[in-house]
């Protein structure tokens, strides 16, 4: 079975910052990932996802993610965090075969200061 | 297009009550997940559907949660008697089936049980 894990609870940047948060996966083959991000009082939504080909994935809101096979990570990036960027992010990881469902991280919470 | 819609979006209820959480998944979409999320557990699957048959309901914490979806538009989780540790966000989510299909999420009933 897959699984994920994000090992940083909070992350706290400045406002024009870069910004990566981390993502490592289990699981023996090449796995679906997905990155969502959740803003206070709603659901979660979609970033980005990664299925195969280009490792460097491009999403919304100027977010990107890169598949590293030989690491078994998923980094969310951004060259320069804005305030509305504040938010929990989660890393979820899917196999790709069969129907389970995606299995998500506990989140990453990010908080952005002036 | 619409997206996933739950309601309530709040509910306020005493302790021992019934408890009827509803959603309609996206149109066409035939997997359907019900989501506890908490500070202390994060994101938790309750139950999942594939083509309106419960396929894992290993998440469900107790038998006085209950789950059904009796069409493809529409899903209750049910907590039948409600106690305060049942406090929570429940989200409702739903995709295409497919290890690859991202799961869109609607924006939550915050349940307080008092």
């Amino acid at each position: 079975a897959q699984s994920v894990t994000q090992p940083d609870i909070h992350i706290t940047v400045s406002e024009g910052a870069s910004l990566e948060l981390r993502c490592n996966y289990s699981y023996g083959a090449t796995p679906y990932l997905f990155w969502y991000v959740q803003s206070p009082g709603q659901g979660l939504q979609l970033l980005l996802k990664y299925f195969s080909g280009d490792t460097l994935v491009q999403g919304i809101k100027g977010f990107e993610a890169e598949f590293k096979r030989s690491q078994s990570s998923f980094n969310l990036r951004k060259p320069s965090v804005h305030w509305s960027d504040a938010a929990e992010y989660f890393c979820a990881v899917g196999a790709n075969s069969g129907n389970t469902p995606l299995v998500f991280g506990k989140g990453t919470r990010l908080s952005v200061i002036a | 297009d619409a997206g996933v819609i739950q309601s309530p979006r709040h509910e306020v209820t005493e302790m021992g009550q019934e408890v009827t959480l509803r959603c309609k998944p996206i149109s066409g979409h035939n997997s359907l997940f019900w989501y506890r999320q908490t500070m202390m557990r994060g994101l938790e699957l309750l139950i999942y559907f594939n083509n309106n048959v419960p396929i894992d309901d290993s998440g469900m914490p107790e038998d006085r949660f209950s789950a059904k979806m009796p069409n493809a538009s529409f899903s209750t989780l049910k907590i039948q008697p409600s106690e305060p540790r049942d406090s929570a966000v429940y989200f409702c989510a739903s995709s295409w089936t497919g290890p690859n299909q991202p799961q869109h999420f609607g924006d939550g009933t915050r349940l307080s049980i008092l």
